[in-house]
């Protein structure tokens, strides 16, 4: 069983739609969560993060994080074409520690 | 401020080569990280450097090798290159007093093993 589950997608929404974005992961030691936007062609760049449960909100962008359910999500409101890339989920034990990443899931917006 | 720069942009091997890629991290940040994302497999994680010492090292054979320089660059070697190395090879850094969470990456390095 891979550490973390990512569905691939691809996804594709109308803009202004409201996008979820799900990982799954087996290590219940995981404690830190990160979610990163990757570009075609480009590095991965750090979204959000979130430290053990709970939510976080950033603009348009809201990561929630299910320990419970060994669940984490990020959800896109008002999405625009701009968003269109490939959005990874991260996850270590403690930030000294290796990250795990998701296979990444493909979002198109179209506008 | 400059990013995390990386060189060379693509390089084709042949099976049997060494490649060697190299990493420039951010002015001021000490940990370079270097990451493997081949296609449908995600990015997995090959080494940890910091303060010139491997912290860490990811489930990778040890012709996956590498070092980090007194200006905190660092270069990462693969020997005796096997058809399935070819991939993405993605270099990050992060700054000491700031948890490992804000890793800032580089473009990549495009290794095409022949």
């Amino acid at each position: 069983q891979k550490e973390v589950e990512q569905d691939p997608g691809p996804l594709s929404v109308p803009e202004g739609a409201i996008v979820s974005l799900n990982c799954t992961y087996s290590n219940s030691a995981f404690q830190y969560f990160m979610w990163y936007r990757q570009y075609s062609r480009k590095g991965p760049e750090l979204l959000m993060y979130t430290y053990s449960s709970g939510n976080k909100e950033d603009g348009r962008f809201t990561a929630q994080v299910d320990k419970s359910s060994k669940y984490i999500s990020l959800f896109i409101r008002d999405s625009q074409p701009s968003d269109s890339a490939t959005y990874l989920c991260a996850m270590s034990v403690n930030t000294g520690n290796q990250f795990y990443f998701g296979t990444g899931t493909s979002l198109t917006v179209i506008p | 401020e400059a990013g995390v720069t990386q060189s060379p942009t693509h390089l084709i091997k042949t099976r049997g080569q060494q490649a060697t890629l190299r990493c420039s991290p951010i002015s001021g940040h000490t940990s370079v990280y270097w990451y493997q994302q081949a296609l449908g497999l995600g990015l997995q994680f090959l080494l940890w450097y910091d303060e010139g010492e491997e912290r860490n090292r990811g489930n990778f054979p040890p012709r996956f090798s590498g070092r980090q320089f007194p200006n905190y660059s660092s270069e990462l070697n693969v020997n005796a290159l096997e058809l399935e190395d070819s991939a993405l090879y993605l270099c990050a850094s992060s700054p000491r007093e700031v948890p490992g969470y804000e890793q800032y990456f580089g473009p990549g390095t495009r290794l095409t093993v022949t």
